[in-house]
């Protein structure tokens, strides 16, 4: 069965400081996607990325990098430069298969707190 | 363009009373999920939609919760009759399901959610 395991409940670090976000996932699939979604204080959900499980190359986007392992079943998520406005929940995602209207598991979240 | 709207966005309601969640998707989507988000038991998928069709309903909790699309821009849940224990925060997601090699492909795109209060 899919799992999506999000171990750190929650981080707080400095301003300024990088910031890793770990996540760990299961499946017997081996076509699927993984995705982070990010949660601020708002409440909406909002997409941040999406990868599929034959592309391992790592992304960049501004201050956000992705890491996709699949050696180690990993999807780990980096700020650098962290801001307070990333505070927010973030949550990492895994899709059933990769057919039409897969389901989606999501871990349980992480709550990343930023200080000033 | 318009993303995921959901109506009412706060509801507060008391036990027994009937409660409907309304949402329009993303146009040109093909797939409709409802979610349920507690503190306790975090993002539960109820069931989703695919070309307006019911696809999997195993996540909606019991007899009272019910769920229609009849048509490709709108869809309900509806409790009846609510409880308190189903307070919640409702979301909506839709996404353009089959689109082999898309960008937009299977990601779903989450609606503002309703907050649901049954008193």
């Amino acid at each position: 069965a899919q799992k999506v395991t999000q171990a750190q409940t929650e981080i707080s670090v400095v301003e300024k400081e990088d910031v890793t976000l770990d996540c760990v996932y299961e499946t017997r699939d081996t076509t699927y996607y993984l995705f982070w979604y990010k949660q601020p204080p708002s409440g909406e959900l909002v997409f941040l990325i999406r990868r599929n499980s034959f592309d391992e190359q790592n992304e960049i986007s501004g201050r956000y990098s992705w890491n996709f392992q699949k050696s180690t079943s990993s999807f780990n998520f980096t700020i650098t430069a962290s801001q307070v406005v990333d505070s927010a929940v973030y949550f990492c995602a895994l899709s059933e298969g990769w057919s039409s209207a897969s389901k989606i598991i999501f871990g349980s979240g992480t709550r990343l707190s930023i200080r000033p | 363009d318009a993303g995921v709207i959901q109506s009412p966005r706060h509801e507060v309601t008391e036990m027994g009373q009937e409660v409907t969640l309304r949402c329009k998707p993303i146009s040109g989507h093909n797939s409709l999920f409802w979610y349920r988000q507690t503190m306790m038991r975090g993002l539960e998928l109820l069931i989703y939609f695919n070309n307006n069709v019911p696809i999997d309903d195993s996540g909606m909790p019991e007899d009272r919760f019910s769920a229609k699309m009849p048509n490709a821009s709108f869809s309900t849940l509806k409790i009846q009759p609510s409880e308190p224990r189903d307070s919640a925060v409702y979301f909506c997601a839709s996404s353009l399901a089959g689109a082999s090699g898309g960008h937009e492909a299977d990601t779903q795109y989450f609606g503002p959610g309703t907050r649901l209060t049954v008193l």
